[in-house]
């Protein structure tokens, strides 16, 4: 099975800053089948990007992905006092489907 | 615009089988899949298994041997089995239907609200 790596696993940050989260493969991933979520507390997961680097439809354009490869990168261009959440990535393959460890960013 | 809920006992005693059921509403079960995903804090976030309208299932590895899946076309729901539950088990469980983009269907795009299954 491919086991996905999230570093940092917590993160702090202000309102403005610019943040990367990364997303590493125990092997290479097919077609760049990465996918990011974003998780309020309390919420289901929200897809963010499919496909490594496609934005889903009504996500903010200060998200945006990126990597191929075994190596896949979350970018929030500036961030916005809603943005502070949980990050986790997921090996899109259908099927199966597995999840990172997830990333908490924090103010 | 479709929406997804869960439903089913909040309370499972260990040994005995969790039933879920996820009702689709504001569009059909045709043309997508649809999983089930559970999260606990040990265990993080894990796809538990996925079905299409036509009946057709894909499980987890890990729990293949504990888990079923079934579809309702007439009422637009779909549901999952568990057996044998343990406190391992214990978890929210979501319901997600698959994204559909071209020939990609690996991201989940809309997700129920979520249910708290707690077995004791």
């Amino acid at each position: 099975d491919i086991q996905m790596t999230q570093s940092p696993s917590s993160l702090s940050a202000s309102v403005g800053d610019r943040v990367t989260i990364t997303c590493r493969a125990s092997q290479s991933i097919t077609n760049s089948y990465l996918n990011w979520y974003q998780q309020q507390p309390g919420k289901a997961p929200q897809l963010l990007i499919y496909a490594a680097f496609n934005l889903q439809s009504g996500v903010p354009s200060r998200f945006s992905g990126s990597g191929s490869g075994a190596d896949f990168t979350l970018t929030i261009s500036s961030l916005q006092p809603e943005d502070f959440a949980t990050y986790y990535c997921q090996l899109g393959f259908s099927p199966p489907s597995t999840f990172g460890q997830g990333t908490k960013l924090e103010i | 615009q479709v929406q997804l809920q869960e439903s089913g006992p909040g309370l499972v005693k260990p040994s005995e089988t969790l039933s879920l059921t996820c009702t689709v509403s504001g569009g059909s079960l045709s043309i997508y899949q649809w999983s089930f995903i559970r999260q606990s804090p040990g265990r993080g976030l894990e796809w538990i298994g996925s079905i299409y309208d036509s009946g057709t299932t894909n499980y987890s590895p890990s729990l293949k041997s504990r888990v079923a899946m079934s579809v309702d076309t007439s009422r637009n729901q779909f549901s999952l089995k568990l057996r044998s539950v343990t406190a391992a088990d214990t978890a929210v469980y979501y319901c997600a239907r698959h994204c559909r983009y071209g020939d990609y269907e690996g991201a989940f795009d809309i997700w129920g609200q979520g249910t708290m299954v707690t077995v004791s």
